[in-house]
């Protein structure tokens, strides 16, 4: 999407390494999120932040971890893969959060296989 | 705790026909509701919204209908096409929060 990106957009890695996905956006959006999906499950938030340094845990957050260092990247990073965390993982930004009359664009994903 | 539900998977409707795809939340506290397409391969993208002054909106073959009451929002498409074929999410905040919270999703199948 116009304005975001996620990188990698495909990884594959082993059982017990560490894993780095990153977000970048230059729509200068407070606002930025991680989420993955899986079937049955849909869309869950594991983390967000709401400014530099800001952030907050989601529904599924355990083994996983998030900076932002700057307003325009936000990292996730996964300390030990496990074959649990194989999924689509989604990064999303917003002007303002949850406030009416807006809402997310969503960055195209990195499908993460963990064997 | 799943505070917005999509209780049906799936959905198949002959091209021309209407789809009608549902969404049930439990806090009382949403105020703006979003429906998001999602295809294969690709992130979701945004498709309309409604806040809850409204009971309709309504966008080209789209329209939303919010009942408070019932806590219930539904997507209706008229007429259905075959690009229509995609996964629906429906979403909800409350004006004071942060974050979206999402259903789980229904593939729509638009059958030509």
């Amino acid at each position: 999407d116009a304005g975001i990106t996620q990188s990698p957009r495909h990884k594959v890695t082993e059982t017990g390494t560490p894993v780095t996905l990153r977000c970048h956006q230059t729509e200068n959006h407070r606002y930025m999120y991680w989420y993955r999906q899986d079937p049955g499950h849909g869309l869950r938030l594991i983390h967000y932040s709401y400014g530099v340094k800001d952030t907050d845990k989601g529904e599924v957050s355990d083994g996983y971890s998030v900076s932002r260092s700057k307003t325009e990247d936000f990292l996730l990073t996964l300390e030990s893969a496990t074959s649990s965390q194989t999924s689509v993982y989604f990064c999303a930004i917003s002007e303002s959060g949850g406030a009416a009359g807006y809402g997310y664009t969503f960055g195209s994903g990195t499908r993460l296989t963990v064997v | 705790d799943q505070q917005v539900k999509q209780n049906s998977p799936s959905l198949s409707v002959q091209e021309g026909r209407i789809s009608i795809l549902n969404c049930d939340y439990t806090n009382s506290m949403f105020d703006y509701f979003l429906w998001y397409k999602k295809y294969p391969a690709e992130g979701p993208t945004f498709l309309i919204s409604i806040s809850s002054i409204k009971d309709k909106n309504e966008d080209g073959r789209f329209t939303v209908f919010l009942n408070k009451s019932a806590k219930h929002l539904s997507l209706h498409i008229v007429p259905s096409q075959p690009g229509d074929s995609a996964v629906y999410f429906c979403a909800a905040s409350s004006n004071t929060g942060n974050q979206f919270y999402f259903g789980t999703g229904t593939s729509l199948t638009v059958i030509p």
